[in-house]
């Protein structure tokens, strides 16, 4: 069954601490991985999209990885900010396929 | 560019109404989708369109219909609302099937 699963469900964190959100699959086959950012009332925003050759890739303070192998992405946002509070969601394609498969986001929450 | 736009923001409908939820990019985007998105749920697709002309099913089409009959226009509408259809309404446009998606700004429905 094509899955795709996300890590924590929410997490608070200090303005100007790291973190790192994880999102596991078994979408098969792959074609890509996508990050999303979405705000409160907002729709998603594309922070990055990762082929299967790429294993790492950035947007400013965040940087994604993506582990083929393990089927295994992350998202690390350095130096937090306020304006980062906002659900991150993992989406994944399958090649030749018209649906995405959308994980159920984690909610992050920075607080000064 | 305005991007993906959406009307209404906010709709109340009751149960056996029907309405439009409209749709617009100015991107000259092939590809357009809408999803719907309930809590703890991730984004699920109703119905795509890779081009003018033509349309079809997603994930959970029942009770929704799609048309389009241009490139910038992709309007969904519930033929006989129902209270399950009470959710939060996102079209999406991209370049192609697995380009980086452009998400409006969403339809919040309530059916009372």
């Amino acid at each position: 069954k094509n899955q795709v699963e996300q890590s924590p469900q929410s997490l608070i964190i200090l303005e100007g601490k790291n973190c790192t959100l994880q999102c596991n699959y078994t979408v098969s086959p792959f074609s890509n991985l996508r990050w999303y950012k979405q705000d409160t009332g907002r729709g998603p925003v594309s922070l990055t999209i990762m082929t299967f050759s790429e294993n790492t890739k950035s947007n400013g303070r965040y940087t994604a990885t993506l582990d083929a192998d393990t089927k295994q992405s992350s998202l690390h946002i350095t130096a937090s900010q306020l304006s980062d509070s906002a659900s991150y969601i993992c989406v994944v394609s399958r090649t030749g396929a018209n649906n995405l498969f959308f994980g159920t986001g984690t909610r992050l929450t920075v607080i000064p | 560019n305005a991007g993906v736009t959406q009307t209404p923001k906010f709709q109340v409908l009751k149960t056996g109404q029907s309405m439009t939820l409209q749709c617009a990019q100015d991107m000259n985007h092939e590809y357009m989708s809408w999803y719907r998105q309930d809590p703890g749920m991730g984004l699920r697709l109703i119905h795509y369109s890779v081009g003018a002309g033509i349309t079809d099913q997603g994930e959970v089409p029942n009770g929704y219909n799609v048309s389009r009959s241009t490139t910038e226009d992709f309007p969904l509408r519930l033929l006989s609302a129902a209270p399950s259809q009470t959710s939060v309404y996102f079209c999406a446009s991209s370049r192609r099937r697995e380009g980086e998606q452009y998400f409006g700004p969403g339809t919040r429905l309530t059916v009372t």
